[in-house]
């Protein structure tokens, strides 16, 4: 079955840096878009990040416009997340989702993984 | 930086029909898509391309939009209902940005 599996979450101090992963399997991963969404605790959903299916076009929230960076790697089937400079405000689950064919929407989310930015 | 605003809540009684609407400048050119997320878990798409309903999403669940508004109703609400709800979309530049809405969460009682 079709399934996202992120790692790389944990603790981290402000202005450090962090890198997310997400395993993809059970789909052709190539042939899609993704994306990174995530969630502050108690708040709403922030779109954050996506990437086109070969890996040329990117693009970003004014958020982290500049100190985030979206990659993928399609001969491991896995999409990053390296975020730099980091702040309390980026404190959140951060999802990724696979792009739905045809539309900028995500149809297939990972269960998240979880960055807290604290000294 | 593009908007989409959503009513905080929506009360209804089980098997009556809710609506939560979705605001947006960029709407009358952008197609409108809505998540369902319960507590602790990630969000599942309900409706796409404004009134498409995605393989295993109950009938109960639709979507419309008209000008700068689209709409997800919601048609004899069941308790498994109870959610937050968010809109999302894309703006309207050459680079089309995606944003989520403020979220709307229903309550079924």
């Amino acid at each position: 079955q079709v399934q996202l599996v992120e790692s790389g979450g944990g603790v981290v101090q402000p202005g450090r840096s962090l890198r997310l992963s997400c395993a993809a399997s059970g789909f052709t991963f190539s042939n899609y878009g993704m994306h990174w969404v995530r969630q502050a605790p108690g708040k709403g959903l922030e779109w954050v990040a996506v990437i086109s299916y070969e890996g040329s076009n990117k693009n970003y929230a004014d958020s982290v416009k500049g100190r985030f960076t979206i990659s993928r790697d399609n001969s491991k089937n896995t999409l990053y997340l390296q975020m730099n400079s980091l702040r309390a405000e980026d404190t959140a689950v951060y999802y990724c989702a696979k792009e739905r064919e045809a539309t900028p929407a995500m149809d297939v989310w990972g269960q998240g993984t979880t960055v807290t930015v604290s000294s | 930086s593009y908007e989409l605003t959503q009513p905080p809540s929506v009360s209804v009684s089980p098997g009556q029909t809710a609506r939560i609407t979705c605001s947006g400048d960029a709407l009358p050119k952008k197609y409108a898509y809505w998540y369902q997320q319960k507590s602790g878990q990630a969000p599942v798409l309900v409706i796409s391309e404004d009134s498409k309903r995605p393989s295993g999403i109950p009938e109960r669940f639709s979507g419309s939009s008209s000008g700068t508004m689209a709409t997800l109703t919601i048609s004899g609400a069941q308790v498994e209902d109870e959610a937050d709800y968010y809109c999302y979309s894309t703006d309207s530049s050459a680079n089309h940005r995606g944003v989520f809405g403020t979220g709307t969460k229903v309550t079924v009682l």
